[in-house]
């Protein structure tokens, strides 16, 4: 099955600690994003990358670090510079950045900062 | 700044047709409308989207006025599966620029 996977679904973290959320896809796509939603909200962007070893900051990338080692992966590390981490984070990709092609989204993480 | 503009809510009842309403009076000649719904606690998923002539596809036609200032996305036989939040974005297909979502229309289909 091609697709996105976001690991894990839940994740728990204490105050003060880094920590990464996976993003996987094979659909072959070269554009990556992280998108963050709050309750009641709508997505907001944190990072985007267009191509392998390139990225760029989104609205909200304050916080937030990402890489872009291989084209199948685009993992975002929420740091303790992020002030209110907790929130549904969504991992997306697309064949490239146009909006001639759909981006695909993961089922997303759910992170509890406590 | 928003480009489009949705109500907040919306109610429809189930087999019946759900008609939602996307302003975007500011939308330049080379912007597409998109639409795309996000189901509880999952990811968004694209629906459909056009640029001047109504679309229409195997989950819903896009209707986008001659003037394309208004559009609306017909569901044309809601089921409660449809309960979503709907959102219409409006970009330049070929920009190099993500998706830029705004709070939607929450759906709800009742039986």
């Amino acid at each position: 099955d091609g697709g996105i996977t976001q690991s894990p679904k839940y994740l728990f973290r204490k105050e003060g600690q880094n920590v990464t959320l996976s993003c996987e896809q094979n659909l072959n796509h070269d554009a990556m994003y992280w998108y963050r939603q709050d309750p009641g909200q709508g997505l907001r962007l944190i990072y985007y990358s267009q191509i392998v070893n390139d990225f760029q900051k989104g609205d909200i990338a304050e916080g937030y670090s990402v890489s872009r080692e291989k084209k199948e992966s685009f993992p975002l590390t929420v740091t303790s510079a992020q002030k209110n981490p907790t929130a549904f984070y969504l991992c997306a990709s697309s064949i490239d950045l146009s909006g001639f092609n759909e981006q695909f989204f993961g089922p997303g993480t759910r992170l509890t900062v406590l | 700044d928003a480009k489009t503009t949705q109500p907040p809510s919306m109610d429809c009842a189930e087999g019946r047709a759900a008609n939602l309403p996307c302003n975007h009076s500011t939308i330049s000649g080379n912007e597409y409308v998109y639409w795309y719904r996000q189901i509880h606690s999952q990811g968004p998923q694209y629906i459909i989207h056009g640029l001047k002539n109504n679309e229409t596809n195997e989950m819903a036609s896009l209707i986008i006025t001659e003037d394309r200032k208004s559009s609306t996305l017909i569901l044309p036989h809601a089921t409660l599966r449809d309960t979503a939040v709907y959102y219409c974005i409006v970009r330049v297909a070929s920009a190099d620029t993500p998706l830029v979502f705004g709070k939607g229309t929450r759906l709800s289909v009742i039986a």
